[in-house]
Order: structure tokens, then C-alpha cells, then sequence
């Protein structure tokens, strides 16, 4: 079975600051690849995701994240976090062919301060 | 387009008493599953259906049951509720079970077993 790791469970960071969340995943086959966003009292929303093709994903927000299959990694970036990002972000994968069931990390509780 | 929708939004039980949360969605999709979040562990999968008549187990099935009975709908049963349940419950679906496929969530169910 698959699992995902999220190595930062809290970070705070000031308005303008650069974001690296790091995801690592345990599964030798093929995955897609996905990050997700819950604001405080909402449900989860869909950031980006990978399947296939360019490594690079862009999202929403200005959020990106790079696949790097060698190091079974999909670490999420973004270059200037704003109060709004204030959030906490999941990391999920699924396997390809094994349907939409998605694993997903225990997730990092972002603070961004003014 | 109303998306996925779940009810309650809130509950609180006494140990041992039975209820259903309902999810219904209307895309149309063919797959639905349902997670509970926990502090500090993510979302994990309870049940998934590929389509009506068709469910399965998840990571954490025990102490729930579910039925697909319709595209639309997939209510989780708490046969007999336990503290442990206490948890923010998602239903979520997609299309088929192609890989890759956008999964939409619900707003989430809070639940709270006394």
C-alpha cells in the first residue's frame, strides 16, 4: 500500500516569504499526484495535481509543485504566500489504475503573519 | 449545480445510538467515497463505490456500513456509535475511476460521540 509523508506539520511564515511544503510518497508503481487546500471551517479544494507529462504543475493561487520521480517527491511552492494562504495543505496521492482512492499525508497547518 | 452535499453538518450522539449521514451529488459521477479526518492524520478512506450496487472497503472500515443504492447517493451508517468515531466525516466523488479525475468533496460532517 501507498503512503505519503508530510515532513513540516506547522509553519509560519511572513506575508511575502517563500513556501516549500515537502510531500514524499512510498509506492514503486506509476501515481498521480495531488494538493489540496482546507481554509478553517471549509472543505477540502483541489490546488493542483499531476498525472502525467510535464513534471512542473502549475495551480491556483499561484501555487505550484514539482514531480521528482527519482526522489518519489512533490513538493508544493509558492514564491510570495499572502494572509489569505493561511490554510492547512494536504498532500495525497492515488495509483494509476487503482481508481480515484487517494492516501493522504497528515497535512501542514500554515500561518502566514502580517 | 449544487456538487456534493452532505447532512448533517453537525451531530452529536450518545455511545451506542445509530445514525446515517447522506451524501448526494449531482454530476452525475460515478464514483463516491467517504473519509474521516482526524487531527494529526490526515483524511483516511472508510468505504468507496464505483458505481450503483457496487461498494468497497477503505483503510478504516470498521463500525460503518454504506449501501449505493442510486448514482446520486451514498449514505454512511454508524451502526453502533463509539468515542473513537468522533471525527469530521467528507463524502467526496468523481467521474469514473479513471485515474486522475478531479474528486470533489463535500463540506464535511461534524460528528461527536459522548
Amino acid at each position: 500500500a501507498q503512503s505519503v509523508s508530510q515532513h513540516n506539520h506547522h509553519v509560519i511564515l511572513s506575508e511575502a516569504a517563500s513556501l516549500e511544503l515537502g510531500c514524499n510518497y512510498s509506492y514503486g508503481g506509476t501515481v498521480n499526484l495531488f494538493w489540496y487546500v482546507q481554509y478553517p471551517g471549509q472543505h477540502l479544494q483541489l490546488l493542483l495535481k499531476y498525472f502525467s507529462g510535464d513534471p512542473l504543475v502549475k495551480g491556483i493561487k499561484g501555487f505550484e509543485a514539482e514531480f521528482i520521480k527519482s526522489k518519489f517527491s512533490f513538493n508544493l511552492r509558492k514564491p510570495s504566500v499572502q494572509w489569505s494562504d493561511t490554510a492547512e495543505y494536504f498532500c495525497a496521492v492515488s495509483r494509476t489504475g487503482g481508481g480515484n482512492k487517494l492516501t493522504f499525508g497528515t497535512g501542514t497547518q500554515l500561518k502566514v503573519e502580517l | 449545480n449544487a456538487g456534493v452535499t452532505q447532512t448533517p453538518k453537525f451531530q452529536v450522539l450518545k455511545t451506542g445510538q445509530s445514525m446515517t449521514l447522506q451524501c448526494a451529488q449531482d454530476m452525475n459521477h460515478e464514483y463516491m467515497s467517504w473519509y474521516r479526518q482526524d487531527p494529526g492524520m490526515g483524511l483516511r478512506l472508510i468505504h468507496y463505490s464505483v458505481g450503483a450496487g457496487i461498494t468497497d472497503q477503505g483503510e478504516v472500515p470498521n463500525g460503518y456500513n454504506v449501501s449505493r443504492s442510486t448514482t446520486e447517493d451514498f449514505p454512511l451508517r454508524l451502526l453502533s456509535a463509539a468515542p473513537s468515531q468522533t471525527s469530521v466525516y467528507f463524502c467526496a466523488s468523481s467521474h469514473t475511476v479513471s485515474s486522475g479525475n478531479t474528486i470533489y468533496f463535500g463540506e464535511g460532517s461534524w460528528l461527536t460521540v459522548v
